[in-house]
């Protein structure tokens, strides 16, 4: 995941907004997702945002793309003690197979 | 079946043995994923099938490493003459090409 970076930790309180924040290196990504990871248990995807996009909002989740600065953000409105979860930023990159992943950003919500 | 299917979900060998793990995709998923998960680490691509095909093993890191997808559906990883080093999660993932990653739970594998 050396090109897909998050910063790894981000601890918020119950009730407030949790923003994830992910760059990436390659301008040719056409997909870009956000996984959730929950102890014990696979990757799901959460929400994904085509390159030609802005921005995508899905009930509590926002993701924000600057693709001129290679910048993907998630935002969680309300997070709640369940959002407890490792995210991960992905893209895939031209030829729409190979999704690379970054390290991951373990959110903690505090009660 | 109604996700994906990985065998086993714990494995614990020594130096220098051989491993399979097993993969059964989603039902009708034409494309198959093999991914490594380090601890602490995001999943790092090791192989794409496209059918029975690997399109791109660009990701396993030495000739130790082998998969293969001879019907198209259930995928076995190979590793042989395990090291320390290989002890991951090893991830399998599948879809209909493109766009999603259905993933399984994993199969961690232990190298003592």
């Amino acid at each position: 995941g050396e090109d897909v970076e998050q910063s790894l930790f981000l601890s918020v309180r119950e009730g407030d907004s949790s923003v994830i924040n992910c760059t990436y290196t390659d301008s040719s990504s056409t997909y870009l997702y956000w996984y959730k990871q929950e102890p014990g248990a696979g990757l799901q995807l959460l929400t994904y945002i085509f390159s030609n996009m802005d921005m995508k909002q899905d009930q509590r989740l926002t993701v924000l793309l600057n693709k001129k600065d290679k910048h993907l953000s998630l935002r969680i409105a309300d997070t709640q003690t369940g959002d407890s979860a490792i995210y991960f930023c992905a893209e895939t990159r031209t030829g729409g197979f190979k999704t690379i992943f970054g390290a991951g950003t373990r959110l903690f919500v505090k009660a | 079946g109604a996700g994906v299917s990985q065998t086993p979900s714990n494995k614990v060998t020594e130096k220098g043995k051989y491993v399979e793990l097993r993969c059964d995709p989603i039902s009708g998923h034409t494309a198959l994923y093999w991914y490594r998960q380090s601890l602490g680490q995001g999943p790092e691509f090791l192989i794409y099938f496209q059918g029975t095909g690997a399109a791109d093993d660009s990701g396993l890191p030495n000739d130790r490493f082998f998969a293969v997808r001879p019907e198209g559906s259930v995928s076995t990883l190979k590793i042989q003459r395990t090291e320390r080093g290989d002890s991951a999660v090893y991830l399998c993932a599948s879809n209909e090409a493109t766009g999603e990653l259905f993933f399984g739970e994993g199969s961690r594998l232990t190298v003592l």
